[in-house]
């Protein structure tokens, strides 16, 4: 089973600053994915990426294949960008997903 | 854009009643997953089809949870007798494995469980 761990667990941040989440896994995978998760609703995904980086809007996604990890960044950070973020890896033969527990970011007026 | 459409949003029940749960993916999507979300948790995977038929359920509670997807397309997911640790956020999610390049998972809204 892939391990996924991320950090920190939760971030306050002033808007305007550039956010950073790190996501680590375990187990080599095919494609890592980005999920955004606003208070009591659903969850959107935000990226799935295999190598590289990824960018749509503000939001920014990197990883690193042989260090097994993988970072979100925002940049200009803004209020409406509070939610929980989580990453999410496949084990490995069967794609199933383990999640990380998940980053919660407050951003500030 | 196309969506997963889940019903009910919100479901209170007593334990020991039942409770079902329904999900229509994106059109095309041959996969579909059912997870349950603790509060404060990631999510936990119940359940998963390739078109009707069940890849994973090895973390279903086989006595009191079902799921089915009988046509290949909508699903349903079933709890009876409901219990007070039932209480979750049940998220339905679909995707495209055939196709990589659409290869992105979908959620739907979700439909958030609270047993009395």
């Amino acid at each position: 089973k892939n391990e996924v761990e991320q950090s920190p667990q939760n971030l306050t941040a002033q808007e305007g600053e550039f956010i950073t989440i790190n996501c680590s896994y375990s187990v080599g995978i095919s494609a890592l994915h980005w999920l955004q998760q606003h208070p009591g609703g659903g969850i959107v995904s935000l990226f799935m990426l295999s190598s590289g980086k990824k960018k749509h809007g503000r939001l920014i996604a990197t990883i690193n294949i042989q260090e097994k990890h993988s970072s979100l960044h925002i940049t200009a950070s803004h209020p409406r960008d509070s939610a929980v973020y989580i990453c999410a890896a496949p084990n490995f033969g069967n794609e199933k997903l383990t999640f990380g527990t998940g980053t919660r970011l407050t951003i500030i007026p | 854009e196309a969506e997963v459409a889940q019903s009910p949003r919100y479901k209170i029940t007593e334990k020991s009643q039942a409770v079902a749960f329904w999900c229509d993916p994106i059109s095309g999507h041959a996969t579909l997953y059912w997870y349950r979300q603790i509060l404060g948790q990631g999510p936990e995977l119940l359940v998963q089809f390739q078109d009707e038929s069940v890849v994973d359920d090895s973390q279903l509670p086989k006595d009191r949870f079902s799921a089915e997807r009988l046509k290949g397309v909508d699903s349903t997911l079933k709890i009876q007798p409901a219990e007070l640790g039932d209480s979750a956020m049940y998220l339905c999610a679909s995707s495209q494995p055939r196709d990589p390049g659409a290869n992105v998972l979908t959620f739907g809204a979700g439909s958030r469980l609270t047993v009395l």
